[in-house]
C-alpha cells in the first residue's frame, strides 16, 4: 500500500494564479481531510469529506474549494492564489471518522509570490 | 477562544533518558486526544490516543496521561532514542465537532 500520496510536492505560484492539489489514498478510507501548516503553528483544517461526493468546511475554508468525486481522491483547489496561502498543505484520511487515527500524506509546499 | 496549547516549545533530553511532553487544553467538552509525531519534511504520524474516560494509556515506549481535573495531557517517552527527535503535537477532539484542534507543537531534541 502506498498509503496517502500528494501531488505535487512543491509548487510556486504567482498571485492570482490557480492550481489544484491532488490527494490519493489506497486504504479504502471514508474520511479525508485537507490541512494547512504554517511556521510555529499546528495544523488547521481547511475542508474535509465524510465520503464520496460529500465535502464540508473546516476551520479555515476561505479561498479554497474541494471535490471528492471518487472515494480514493480528494482535490483541493485555489482559484486565485494569494500570498497568505503560502503554506505546507497536508492531506489525511481515516477509516471511520475523526475518532481514530488519521494517516497523513507527505505534504505539498506551496509558495505564492 | 478555547484552544490546545503546550507548556514548552522545545525540549532537549539525553539519549536514554525519559522525555515528558506536556499539553494543556481548555475545553472541558473535549473527549478524545491524540499525540502525533512529525519528523522534518514529513507528515504527522500517529503515536497514541486516549479517550476522556481513561486516565492513562500505554503503547510501545510511550505513555499518555490525561488529567481532566486540570485539563492536562502528557506524553512520556521511555529511553529516548535519536530517532525520537521530532516535533510532537497534541490534538483534541470536541464531542460536537468533526475536526481536531492541534497545538503548535513541541520540538524534542535528543542529545548523544
Amino acid at each position: 500500500n502506498a498509503g496517502v500520496t500528494q501531488t505535487p510536492k512543491f509548487r510556486v505560484l504567482k498571485t492570482g494564479q490557480s492550481m489544484t492539489l491532488l490527494c490519493a489514498q489506497d486504504m479504502n478510507h471514508e474520511y479525508m481531510y485537507w490541512y494547512r501548516q504554517d511556521p510555529g503553528m499546528g495544523l488547521r483544517l481547511i475542508h474535509y469529506s465524510v465520503g464520496e461526493g460529500t465535502t464540508a468546511k473546516g476551520e479555515v475554508p476561505d479561498g479554497y474549494n474541494v471535490s471528492r468525486l471518487k472515494k480514493q481522491n480528494f482535490l483541493l483547489g485555489l482559484e486565485s492564489a494569494a500570498p497568505s496561502q503560502t503554506s505546507v498543505y497536508f492531506c489525511a484520511s481515516s477509516y471511520f471518522g475523526p475518532y481514530n487515527e488519521q494517516f497523513f500524506g507527505p505534504g505539498t509546499r506551496l509558495t505564492v509570490l | 477562544g478555547e484552544s490546545v496549547g503546550l507548556h514548552l516549545p522545545t525540549l532537549s533530553v539525553q539519549e536514554g533518558d525519559n522525555s515528558i511532553i506536556n499539553c494543556a487544553y481548555s475545553n472541558s467538552a473535549s473527549d478524545y486526544f491524540i499525540w502525533y509525531k512529525q519528523e522534518s519534511g514529513k507528515g504527522p504520524q500517529f503515536i497514541i490516543d486516549i479517550r476522556s474516560n481513561m486516565d492513562k494509556r500505554q503503547g510501545q515506549r510511550v505513555t499518555v496521561l490525561l488529567n481532566k481535573t486540570v485539563k492536562h495531557l502528557s506524553l512520556q517517552i521511555a529511553a529516548t532514542q535519536p530517532g525520537d527527535s521530532a516535533v510532537y503535537f497534541c490534538a483534541e477532539m470536541m464531542n460536537y465537532g468533526q475536526n481536531f484542534v492541534f497545538g503548535p507543537g513541541t520540538r524534542l531534541s535528543v542529545l548523544p
